[in-house]
Order: C-alpha cells, then sequence, then structure tokens
C-alpha cells in the first residue's frame, strides 16, 4: 500500500465552481501535511500547510482527519489560473508526495 | 526571496554516459534533498542530507547513483552510467529542519537518448 494516495483527476471545472480534492495516508504517526502547486515542467511550490483545526487561505481551505487519515483542500471561485497539478505531502519518516491530481479550470 | 539554484536546467546524454547535477540550496538550510520526479508521478525521494551527512538514501540506486555535500552546503547528484530509464526532472529541495516546509529548485530535466 502506498503512503499516499491521491485522485490523479483530471478534473476540468468552470470558472466559479468549487472543486475538492482528498489525499488519504497510510501511517498513524504522521506529523505534518501540506499541499504543493506544480504547473507544467515547474518546480513544486507550497500552497499551504494543513493543520489539525483546519487553515483558509482566501479562496483555499485546507482540513485534516486524523481518524480517517486523510487531508482535503477545497478550492471556491475557482479561477482559470488555478489550473495545475496539486501534490499532497505527508511527513512520517519521511516526506511523501502523492502522485498530484490535475486540474483544469475551463473559462 | 532567496530561492534554491539547480544548474543545468535541462541535460540531453546518450546511454551509459556520466552526468552530474548541482545544487546550491537557501542559505541555512540544513537539509537537503535530491528528487526524482516522472512525467505524471509525484517526486520520489532519492537522498536526504543533515549538513554534510546522508540522512536516508534507501531509495537511491548506488550502483549507478552516487550523491555528496562534502561540506554541507551545496550539493552533486551523479548517475554513472546512465540508462534510459532515468529520463526525468531532478528536482533539488532545501528546509531549514527536517519536519521543515520544503524549497525547490527549478529542477535539471534530463533526457538520455
Amino acid at each position: 500500500r502506498k503512503e499516499v494516495e491521491q485522485d490523479p483527476g483530471p478534473f476540468n471545472v468552470p470558472e466559479g465552481a468549487t472543486v475538492a480534492f482528498n489525499c488519504t495516508y497510510s501511517n498513524s504517526a504522521s506529523q505534518s501535511f501540506f499541499w504543493y502547486r506544480q504547473d507544467c515542467r515547474k518546480e513544486p511550490k507550497l500552497l499551504m500547510s494543513v493543520y489539525s483545526s483546519g487553515n483558509e487561505d482566501g479562496r483555499f481551505t485546507a482540513q485534516l482527519n486524523r481518524a480517517s487519515q486523510y487531508i482535503s483542500l477545497l478550492i471556491r471561485d475557482s479561477k482559470l489560473s488555478d489550473s495545475a497539478t496539486y501534490l499532497c505531502v505527508v511527513i512520517g519518516n519521511q516526506f511523501y508526495f502523492g502522485t498530484g491530481t490535475s486540474l483544469t479550470v475551463i473559462p | 526571496e532567496a530561492e534554491v539554484a539547480q544548474s543545468p536546467r535541462y541535460k540531453i546524454t546518450e546511454k551509459s554516459q556520466a552526468v552530474a547535477f548541482w545544487c546550491d540550496p537557501i542559505s541555512g538550510h540544513a537539509t537537503l534533498y535530491w528528487y526524482r520526479q516522472i512525467l505524471g508521478q509525484g517526486p520520489e525521494l532519492l537522498v536526504q542530507f543533515q549538513d554534510e551527512s546522508v540522512v536516508d538514501d534507501s531509495q537511491l540506486p548506488k550502483d549507478r547513483f552516487s550523491a555528496e555535500r562534502l561540506k554541507g552546503v551545496d550539493s552533486t547528484l551523479k548517475i554513472q552510467p546512465a540508462e534510459l530509464g532515468d529520463s526525468a526532472m531532478y528536482l533539488c529541495a532545501s528546509s531549514i529542519l527536517a519536519v521543515d516546509t520544503q524549497y525547490f529548485g527549478p529542477g535539471t530535466r534530463l533526457t538520455v537518448l
């Protein structure tokens, strides 16, 4: 079983839509969680950290569910510029990346 | 804003040749990582350094890959000999501590012919 699993998508949504991604992890002792954004042929860049209490940054909301061992990312009012691959990251005994979820926002 | 530097940005080589990639982390970042990312997949950790010491190289194909960070600052990743399956993006990242946010360099895109 993989340490981190993500639905690869692709997700194709219209501008203004709300979209949510989930990411499950296998190690219940995992300590830290992040969402990264990766544009085509570019390096991953930190989008936001994920805290137990949940956190929000503008149109983006990240949540952690330790009981069910998943993290989620919600994007409201999608913009064309949100089109990218979103990678979840889980830190257990090392940094584990998901395979990424591809999002395309359509005009 | 401080950035992780990598060079070269692109490398084309023939199989059986040797290649080397260089990474200069953000100043003050003790932890340095090398990842390999194949198109359509997430980054896969190859090696992690804490200062000049290797912390984790369990996924590094040691028969052909080597990595060093002699003075605990910049690092070199070498492949010898390169194989067709090594074609990928090689990403370097650094962080202040091992469980902190990682910052990535622009990567080296390797094509093995």
